[in-house]
């Protein structure tokens, strides 16, 4: 069975310090992963795409992921977190058969303590 | 370029009521997609639309869901009766023609539903 499982609900860090956000998924097909960012009152907007091609993917705002199909994770970093990074973040899977089977994780809520 | 507007933002409405979404996709995407996220829980996907063809409605949880593409243009979700498990957060994203799910999917803001 297709699933996505991101680790931490809640995420804290000070502003400057390094960003780590977990996704693992499980997949009996080669996913196309995602991350998507959504902040308070607007819709969510996406931060990088991992379709096959290579394996650390760099986003926007500084974030990326790196794709380790060996740990099945897809997790999102980034070198130096900003007041403006905080919002909710989720590790979403798609396979190329169907639209029913995108998976969204349920999401890590990140904050950032001045 | 105008993104995915969903209207209305936010809606209270009583158990046993008629509630109806409206979703505007983006304009010259063909796929339109509405997915819900109940409170806590993950967003869930809940149907398809290429044009005005549902391609895929496996994802809607009962009869009381109704949703429509007119002309292929914006979609209605329409919820009757509402319960009050239907409390949530609406979302409607679209994308480009084709169907390979590696195409960004653009979402809007989403519509608040609370059945009280």
């Amino acid at each position: 069975a297709q699933s996505v499982t991101q680790l931490d609900s809640h995420v804290s860090v000070s502003e400057g310090t390094p960003v780590l956000l977990r996704c693992n998924y499980s997949s009996s097909y080669s996913p196309s992963l995602f991350w998507y960012v959504q902040h308070p009152n607007k819709g969510l907007q996406l931060l990088l795409k991992y379709t096959s091609a290579a394996t650390l993917v760099k986003g926007i705002n500084g974030f990326e992921a790196e794709f380790k199909k060996s740990e099945t994770s897809f997790h999102l970093t980034k070198p130096s977190a900003h007041m403006s990074d905080a919002a909710e973040y989720f590790c979403v899977v798609s396979f190329y058969s169907s639209a029913s089977k995108i998976i969204f994780g349920s999401g890590t809520r990140l904050s950032i303590r001045p | 370029e105008a993104g995915v507007t969903q209207f209305p933002s936010h809606s209270v409405i009583e158990k046993g009521q008629t509630v109806t979404l409206r979703c505007d996709p983006i304009s010259g995407h063909d796929n339109l997609y509405w997915y819900r996220r109940v409170m806590g829980k993950e967003i869930k996907f809940l149907l398809h639309f290429v044009k005005e063809s549902k391609q895929d409605e496996s994802g809607m949880p009962n009869n009381r869901f109704l949703a429509e593409r007119t002309g292929g243009t914006y979609s209605t979700l329409k919820v009757q009766p509402a319960e009050l498990e239907d409390s949530g957060v609406y979302f409607c994203a679209s994308s480009q023609a084709g169907q390979d799910f590696s195409y960004e999917q653009y979402f809007g803001p989403g519509t608040r539903l609370t059945v009280t």
